[in-house]
């Protein structure tokens, strides 16, 4: 079956701009995270879904970052005014649900650099 | 601080050889404990879960202890291959409620399996 897809794959933008990343999770899975993994880092948490409930956005670095998931499925992560310290490779990972119990399935990234 | 310590220096070993990974946490609790793999351009793929109250998992080729007296997790390649050559994750939660849903993860540890 189809596992997680985000794209693009690559994003070049110039420093200011704002940028969208999209994520298509599996199919019926409940939970959404999104990480950033930045070259030698560890993976960085920004955000996650569960569902219906209120997100939790404990992760985000500034207020240019935000996110959204539609219809409990499809997300889409933003970055506004984006800086070149933005620059990193952006992870989506979906979980049948939230818990430290279940495993996650990663999409392939969207590697983002800001010039 | 909480801290999740992986071999920082790339492993190298021969193949057929048996590769062990450690994954040290310092003022954490887990619940459980994960093992990813990582190869790179792409996300990680899930391997291994074991929980707080289970001393060894095993799966095929891969072993996976957990000493919480020691804190500290074991990942154990047998028989290794260079197919198995990539960086290897170790992600954590808390047990602390309200806090369980999300892993924190280790900077990983490479491992190259030469022929």
């Amino acid at each position: 079956g189809a596992g997680v897809s985000q794209s693009p794959s690559n994003k070049v933008t110039e420093k200011g701009k704002d940028v969208e990343l999209r994520c298509d999770p599996i199919s019926g899975h409940t939970a959404l995270y999104w990480y950033r993994q930045s070259l030698g880092q560890g993976l960085e948490f920004l955000i996650y879904f569960q569902g219906n409930s209120a997100p939790d956005k404990s992760g985000l670095p500034s207020d240019r970052f935000s996110a959204e998931r539609t219809g409990g499925s499809v997300s889409t992560l933003t970055i506004q005014r984006t800086q070149q310290e933005d620059s990193a490779v952006y992870l989506c990972a979906s979980s049948v649900a939230a818990g430290s119990y279940n495993e996650q399935f990663f999409g392939p990234g969207t590697r983002l650099t800001v010039l | 601080s909480q801290k999740i310590e992986q071999n920082s220096e790339a492993l190298n070993i021969q193949e057929g050889k048996t590769a062990t990974l450690t994954c040290n946490y310092t003022n954490y609790s887990p619940a459980y404990l994960q093992w990813y793999r990582q190869d790179p351009g792409r996300g990680p793929v899930f391997l291994l879960l074991i929980r707080e109250n289970e001393k060894e998992k095993r799966k095929e080729r891969l072993k996976v202890t957990f000493d919480t007296t020691l804190k500290q997790s074991l990942f154990h390649i047998t028989a290794s291959q260079p197919a198995d050559s990539a960086t290897y994750l170790c992600a954590l939660t808390s047990n602390n409620a309200g806090n369980n849903r999300k892993l924190i993860w280790g900077l990983g540890t490479s491992l190259a399996v030469n022929p």
